[in-house]
């Protein structure tokens, strides 16, 4: 079993729909989880980042951790076609020798208007 | 407001040629990493440095090897080119202890061997 997984897609949606993103992951020392965004031949960027479990808000964008479940989940509201990326999940665990990010596969997204 | 450059962005090689992936950020962070990402694989570390002067493998580090020049700079050398490594590769920088994970990304160096 992968220590992070997540559904390649690829997604496509229409304008303005509710995306729904998800991760599963086994690792239980995970304390620290994120959302890339990566445009086509472009570098991934930071998108959201959760410390624990928990929801946290930024504008049409909230990140769930349920670390019972071991289930991270990404939302996007009235979705865009500037939206259209490849989202990746990643994870950590604590401590300062903590550098290693485990990145799931990503899913590619596509936002069609 | 470069932040991470990685050169050169395109390289095609043949097999057992070798060749070294230069990367610079401006940004005075502490750590710098190296990462693949295929296509179904998704990135993967291959090494990665906390500080300047210390280098740590990653999880893919065979047929690499890396230098941390300086602060500023990492370099990842392929000693003999193997077709298995044609792929994209991306390096990172983030400050000590960014508990937020964010590593900043440069835009990638494609490199196919032939």
């Amino acid at each position: 079993q992968k220590e992070v997984e997540q559904d390649p897609g690829p997604l496509s949606v229409p304008e303005g729909a509710i995306v729904s993103l998800n991760c599963t992951y086994s690792n239980s020392a995970f304390q620290y989880f994120m959302w890339y965004r990566q445009y086509s031949r472009k570098g991934p960027e930071l998108l959201m980042y959760t410390y624990s479990s928990g929801n946290k808000e930024d504008g049409r964008f909230t990140a769930q951790v349920d670390k019972s479940s071991k289930y991270i989940s990404l939302f996007i509201r009235d979705s865009q076609p500037s939206d259209s990326a490849t989202y990746l999940c990643a994870m950590k665990g604590s401590g300062a020798g903590s550098y290693q990010l485990t990145f799931g596969k990503g899913t590619k997204l596509s936002v069609i208007p | 407001n470069a932040g991470v450059t990685q050169t050169p962005k395109f390289q095609v090689l043949k097999t057992g040629q070798s060749m070294t992936l230069q990367c610079a950020q401006d940004m005075n962070h502490n750590s710098m990493y190296w990462y693949r990402q295929d296509p179904g694989m998704g990135l993967r570390l291959i090494y990665y440095s906390a500080s300047e002067g210390t280098t740590d493998k990653g999880e893919v580090p065979n047929g690499y090897n890396v230098s941390r020049l300086n602060k500023r700079e990492f370099s990842l050398r392929l000693e003999s080119a193997a077709p298995s490594q044609t792929s994209v590769y991306f390096c990172a920088s983030s400050r000590t202890g960014a508990n937020t994970g964010e590593l900043f990304f440069g835009e990638g160096s494609r490199l196919t061997v032939l």
